[in-house]
């Protein structure tokens, strides 16, 4: 079974403080994305990479794909309140049409 | 555009009833896929329709089934239901091919309480 743990699972910062959130496995992925959920909503696409050692930077946020296609990172800089949410990360499976969804990351900016 | 509208977004049953959700993807997309999302499992991929054919399913028992129409609206199906199958059921649409690597949008989700 393909397994996708992210960490923390809980973070609660200040506002512009920076942060990171990890995305681990064991198994290759061919590509993996990212993904925001806010309560009463279906999680959003932030970003998806997908060649090893990829670098995307979307604003404030930056991420990144390891150099094996097993992990993940999501940076953020400056953390804003709006920024409050639920992270995910899921690897999508050979190609099958088919995501691995890790736990996720529930994200609080205090203002 | 209307996005991926999912009905009904709150549903109550019992233990033993049958259930069926309905999820209406973004207009000209042809690529619908279910997940169920809990607490403690998370976000958990149930199936994948693409042209009213199955094209993938997850690690789910039989009593969770779907279809999808020829106008790409989808059902899912789950009979016999357990206090277990409490949760939120999403489904996410894509434009053509269904490769994850293809941007999915998803619904806002049923949740389905289970007593």
């Amino acid at each position: 079974t393909q397994l996708l743990e992210q960490s923390p699972q809980f973070l609660s910062i200040q506002e512009g403080e920076n942060l990171t959130v990890y995305c681990n496995s064991s198994s290759v992925f061919s590509s993996l994305q990212w993904y925001r959920q806010e309560p009463g909503e279906g999680p959003v696409l932030l970003v998806t990479v997908v060649t090893g050692g990829e670098v995307k930077k979307l604003k404030r946020l930056t991420f990144q794909f390891g150099d094996a296609r097993k992990d993940s990172s999501l940076h953020i800089t400056a953390a804003q309140p709006g920024d409050t949410g639920l992270y995910l990360c899921a690897g999508e499976v050979d190609s099958s049409y088919k995501l691995i969804f890790g736990s996720g990351t529930r994200l609080l900016v205090r203002p | 555009k209307a996005g991926v509208t999912q009905t009904p977004r709150y549903l109550i049953k019992t233990r033993g009833q049958q259930v069926t959700l309905s999820c209406s993807p973004i207009s000209g997309h042809r690529s619908v896929s279910w997940y169920q999302q809990t607490p403690g499992q998370g976000l958990q991929f149930l199936f994948e329709y693409f042209s009213e054919t199955q094209r993938n399913k997850g690690n789910f028992p039989g009593r969770f089934s779907g279809r999808q129409f020829s106008n790409s609206r989808s059902e899912m199906n789950v009979s016999t239901l357990e206090l277990g199958d409490s949760a939120l059921y999403l489904c996410a649409s894509s434009p053509t091919s269904g490769q994850v690597t293809e941007t999915q949008y998803f619904g806002p989700g049923t949740r389905l309480l289970v007593l």
